[in-house]
Formats: C-alpha cells, structure tokens, sequence
C-alpha cells in the first residue's frame, strides 16, 4: 500500500491555465505538507495542515490555494500558472517529527 | 534564523570505502536534526533523527549520524558505501518556529556519487 500518493506524476500545462495536484495519505498522520523543490534540489515548504486547519503558509503567491476536505488529503489548487511555477511539488504528511513523502508531482509551465 | 548547511554538493566514494556527508545546523534551543535521502525521480525517505540520547544515531540502510554539539555538525557517515546508495541526501532540522508540528528546513542536499 502506497502510504503518500500524489496524481499526477507528470503535469505539462500552458501558462495561464489552472491546475491542481492531489495528494493522500493512508497512514492516519494529522498533519500534512506541501514542499516544493526547484531545479537546483532545493526544497521548500509551502503549506501545512494539521487535522484539515492550515498552521503554515509560507510566502507564496496567492494564485497557490491548498485545500484539505479531510485530515487524509491535501489538495493543491494553482490558479494562472507561470513559467516560475515549474519544478517538483511533495506532499508529506507526519507523525512524531518524521515525515513521510509523496513521490513527487513534476510541474513543467511552457 | 534556523538553517542548516551542507557544505559539500558533490561527494564521491569508492565502493566499500566509508563515507561521509557533512552537515552543520544553526539553530535556538534544543535542536532536532533529521537525515532523509533522495534517490532519482523519488520522493524524499527518512533515515535517521536525533532529538536527545546517544550522540550516535543509527537509521536505515546502515547509515548512521554523529551529533555535536561543540562543532554544531551532524554529519552522516556509512562504514562501508555500496553502488546502490547514490542519491541527494538532505540534512534538515526542525523549525522550532514553525508551529506545534514540526516544520523542517532542509539544506540545499549533497549529491554522492559511489563507484564500483
């Protein structure tokens, strides 16, 4: 059983389009995360949830609205995409400090 | 500011030679330093943690991490390396900020590269 899931895996789009990236976790954590990692590896949060509340959020443009229907997904709704809004986008959710990772969502914007 | 650094981008290693990643932190408080590793087209997998205890952290796939606390360093050491443990390894430490749940800064990761 897969324990965090994304879909999709790849994502090629326009910019200006709108899109979304979904993620769920089956391993009962409460909280959960949206990092982003650019093209030099560089990983950043943006978002974290716990029990379907938002605690973090980081500074990223607004266009980024995550969205948790339950405490098991955390949905990432991206409105009038950029090209700068390429790169590789994790979910993570944890329990006791140790996170656990999505296998990544590649976002390419041309 | 918390932050972590990984001096070193690229590290390379001979089969069955020990290696080492090194990792410093800057941090307020207690810190908790975490390893995960990265391989290609993967999402990231944790190894090892340290919170109090044993300066000596042992984690997964025969990895293990020393803490000091003098030197402020973390650095993750193997004592034999295998082909197979070529990844991006992210050291990271907890933002004692960054809410009740824990929120890590990742250094900017080591690429290691191991030959046969």
């Amino acid at each position: 059983d897969t324990a965090v899931s994304q879909t999709p895996k790849y994502l090629v789009t326009q910019m200006g389009n709108d899109k979304s990236i979904k993620c769920e976790q089956n391993l009962g954590h409460d909280t959960m995360y949206w990092y982003k990692q650019d093209s030099k590896k560089f990983l950043k949060i943006m978002f974290s949830y716990n029990n379907k509340e938002l605690i973090i959020n980081e500074t990223v443009p607004n266009r980024f609205s995550p969205k948790s229907p339950d405490k098991a997904h955390l949905n990432l709704h991206i409105n009038s995409l950029e090209l700068g809004d390429s790169a590789v986008y994790f979910c993570a959710s944890s329990q006791e400090g140790v996170k656990t990772f999505g296998p990544g969502t590649r976002l390419t914007v041309t | 500011a918390q932050s972590v650094a990984q001096p070193e981008d690229q590290v390379n290693v001979a089969e069955g030679n020990p290696l080492t990643v090194k990792c410093t932190y800057s941090v307020s408080g207690n810190p908790y330093l975490f390893w995960y590793v990265q391989y290609p087209n993967r999402g990231l997998q944790f190894l090892l943690k340290y919170i109090t205890g044993d300066n000596l952290v042992k984690g997964s796939y025969g990895f293990e991490a020393e803490f000091n606390k003098s030197q402020t360093s973390f650095h993750l050491k193997k004592p034999s390396a295998l082909v197979s443990d070529s990844a991006l390894y992210f050291c990271a430490v907890r933002d004692p900020y960054g809410g009740s749940q824990g929120n890590l800064i990742f250094g900017k990761g080591t690429k290691l590269s191991v030959k046969p």
